[in-house]
């Protein structure tokens, strides 16, 4: 069965400094995305990074870079030089690829992070 | 560009009401998609839209919820008659097709009394 584990129910984080939030992933599709969402307390759910399962390279997008080991299953998000406005629930997502291609997203249960001034 | 819009955003009613809530996706993308998240959890898909077609409703409780995109742009989802339980959070998303990024709208925040 496809599930994105998240196991890190809440973090801390000093402002300015780098954090990483865990995400493992269990799927025996061939193909497949990786997605990081981040959800402030207004609800909306903000695109952050996307990897796919062939990429080569980390996916980097601007403070944000994906630590992606695929025989480990993991898919782990990097923050660097943290701002107050990164307190928030960041949610890691599977995309279902090939066979299937739903393009249906499998969601983790979440991780809050509170960058502490 | 335009995001996902959604309305209402709250949205509180007595239970064994109906209520429906209205997404209209960016401009373009003809996928669609509802997802429901429950306070604490990651969204969970309803339903995906390609253009006017419902490709994937396996989810969604068809004795209570429906959908529609009759037009393949904006969509209606309607929860007759709603139970406390479907209190939760209704995000719809868009895509430029299956394989595109979920762009996300604000949300409808439910509760039902």
């Amino acid at each position: 069965a496809q599930k994105i584990t998240q196991t890190q129910p809440g973090m801390f984080v000093q402002e300015k400094e780098a954090v990483t939030l865990d995400c493992t992933y269990d799927t025996s599709d061939p193909s497949y995305g990786l997605f990081w969402y981040k959800q402030p307390s207004s609800g909306e759910m903000i695109f952050l990074i996307y990897q796919g399962s062939y990429d080569q390279q980390n996916a980097t997008e601007g403070r944000y870079s994906l630590n992606f080991q695929k025989a480990r299953k993991s898919a782990n998000l990097v923050i660097s030089a943290s701002q107050l406005g990164d307190s928030a629930m960041y949610f890691c997502a599977m995309r279902e690829g090939l066979p299937r291609n739903t393009g249906k997203l499998i969601f983790g249960q979440g991780t809050t992070l509170q960058v502490k001034p | 560009e335009a995001g996902v819009v959604q309305s209402p955003r709250y949205k509180i009613i007595e239970k064994k009401q109906p209520v429906a809530f209205w997404c209209n996706p960016i401009s373009g993308h003809n996928t669609l998609y509802w997802y429901l998240q429950n306070l604490g959890q990651g969204p969970e898909l309803l339903i995906r839209y390609e253009n006017e077609e419902a490709v994937d409703d396996s989810q969604l409780p068809k004795d209570r919820f429906s959908a529609e995109r009759l037009k393949g742009v904006d969509s209606t989802l309607k929860i007759q008659p709603a139970e406390l339980g479907d209190s939760a959070v209704y995000l719809c998303a868009s895509s430029l097709g299956t394989p595109g990024t979920q762009y996300f709208g604000p949300g409808t925040r439910l509760l039902v009394l």
